[in-house]
């Protein structure tokens, strides 16, 4: 399986921007690089993805390194409600069928401090 | 369109018992996914199912779990004679079919409690 590398835990402060790294070294040509998080005593969330181009959406923003082999999730400005743990996440490409299901890490918790 | 429902929410069984918890996918999804995590412990795969048929199952314990997506009605994993180790929390996601890499939808999760 493709693995990633996370921090365990960040801090940020409300109102500032957040960025979580995400190192995957061993990633593969058409591995997606999918981010979700999960807030305290809830199913994760989906945030994110993408392949080799930046990525925006109204929740996010990743970079993806030039070589693929790592990503940023950027919070833009972090708020209390943004307290959660973060998952990068590569499709895992040995399951068959026509979609890999997601192998989840350990993830980032990240705190927010009003 | 509601998201992805999973009942019940919480379960409480005696060792021994069996628990049997359901997820209703995405209006329109064929594909689910059910994952297990204990406390403090990040998600890990269990099983994957498209309608009648397992993908993927080797994230399952090989005995007292087993998992089903009939073609009509939700998804059951059923986990026979309970023991205190499975105490933990079931979560069921659902995606379209005929996609890649399209986002999977999770549900709230079933909390077991094995006591």
């Amino acid at each position: 399986d493709a693995k990633t590398t996370q921090p365990n835990s960040m801090e940020s402060n409300e109102e500032e921007p957040v960025h979580l790294p995400c190192n995957h070294s061993t990633i593969s040509g058409t591995d997606y690089i999918h981010w979700y998080r999960q807030l305290p005593s809830q199913g994760p969330e989906y945030v994110i993805h993408g392949l080799t181009s930046n990525v925006n959406n109204r929740m996010a923003s990743l970079a993806i390194a030039e070589d693929r082999k790592s990503s940023t999730l950027i919070l833009h400005r972090a708020t209390l409600r943004d307290a959660a743990v973060y998952y990068c996440i590569l499709r895992d490409p040995s399951t068959r069928g026509s979609q890999g299901n997601l192998i989840f890490g350990k993830g980032t918790k990240l705190s927010v401090k009003p | 369109n509601a998201g992805v429902m999973q009942n019940p929410r919480h379960l409480v069984r005696r060792r021994g018992q069996e628990a049997r918890l359901r997820c209703s996918p995405m209006k329109g999804h064929s594909h689910v996914y059910w994952y297990r995590q204990l406390p403090e412990e990040g998600l890990k795969f269990m099983v994957y199912l498209q309608k009648e048929n397992i993908i993927d199952e080797s994230g399952m314990p090989k005995e007292r779990f087993s998992a089903e997506f009939p073609k009509e009605g939700p998804s059951i994993l059923r986990i026979q004679q309970v023991v205190r180790g499975d105490s933990a929390a079931y979560f069921c996601a659902s995606s379209p079919p005929n996609t890649q890499n399209t986002e999977a939808f999770f549900g709230q999760g079933t909390r077991l409690t094995v006591v």
